[in-house]
């Protein structure tokens, strides 16, 4: 069964960090570009961040460069997002989602984990 | 950054009904869109991928369509399990960006 399990939230200080985890299973995750996406409560979904499973390209939305940083370890199953100088409106669950290829040359998040939330309070 | 703008935003059907939302876009995209489904306490979950692909599993109610700057959703006949929100996400160049959700109801 394909899984991706999230971990790593937590409540966090504004300018505080975090590394959230994502551990996947039941594919081969080395072929995959895997993606963060994060939801705040009552909105709808932001994507976060992208890596390539090679670990050759990244993306990230403009809000949060400079601040994140994406990374893997294909020979432990594990997609990585280190959030550094956290804000208030970076409070959200963070999903890790599988982005499998198509027949269009694009990426499709089709794979998603529950998630894991990161409240930014004082 | 593309924005994508959907509409309705909120939209009260019966069971039976036929549901069409749609997507807009504000550059072309050609066919680098797809588009969602989230029932409330659950991760999004990938029904339509390149405009009008769907995905295996899917029902065949739904189906898409669309290319540049306009793309719709369509539930031929509305079925209880579909009451739902419903997001456009375009992959044409970066930052991927989402809809802002159509939530269906029931009437």
């Amino acid at each position: 069964e394909v899984q991706l399990v999230e971990s790593g939230g937590g409540l966090v200080q504004p300018g505080g960090s975090l590394t959230l985890s994502c551990a996947a299973s039941g594919f081969t995750f080395s072929n995959y570009w895997m993606t963060w996406v994060r939801q705040a409560p009552g909105k709808g979904p932001e994507w976060v961040a992208c890596i390539k499973g090679d670990e050759r390209e990244s993306a990230y939305v403009d809000s949060v460069k400079g601040r994140f940083t994406i990374s893997r370890d294909n020979a432990r199953n594990s997609l990585y997002l280190q959030i550094n100088s956290l804000r208030a409106e970076d409070s959200a669950v963070y999903h890790c989602a599988r982005a499998g290829a198509a027949a269009d040359g694009r990426y499709y998040m089709d794979v998603w984990g529950k998630g894991t939330t990161v409240t930014v309070s004082s | 950054d593309i924005q994508l703008t959907q509409s309705p935003s909120f939209l009260s059907a019966s069971v039976g009904d036929r549901v069409t939302i749609t997507c807009r876009a504000s550059q072309v995209i050609s066919t680098y869109l797809a588009w969602y489904q989230q029932k409330p306490g659950k991760v999004p979950n990938l029904l339509i991928y390149a405009a009008s692909t769907l995905r295996s599993g899917v029902p065949s109610r739904f189906s898409g369509s669309g290319s540049g700057t306009e793309f719709t959703l369509t539930i031929s006949s509305l079925q209880p399990e579909d009451f739902a929100t419903y997001y456009c996400l375009h992959l044409n160049s970066y930052p991927l960006t989402f809809g802002g959700g159509t939530k269906v109801e029931i009437k």
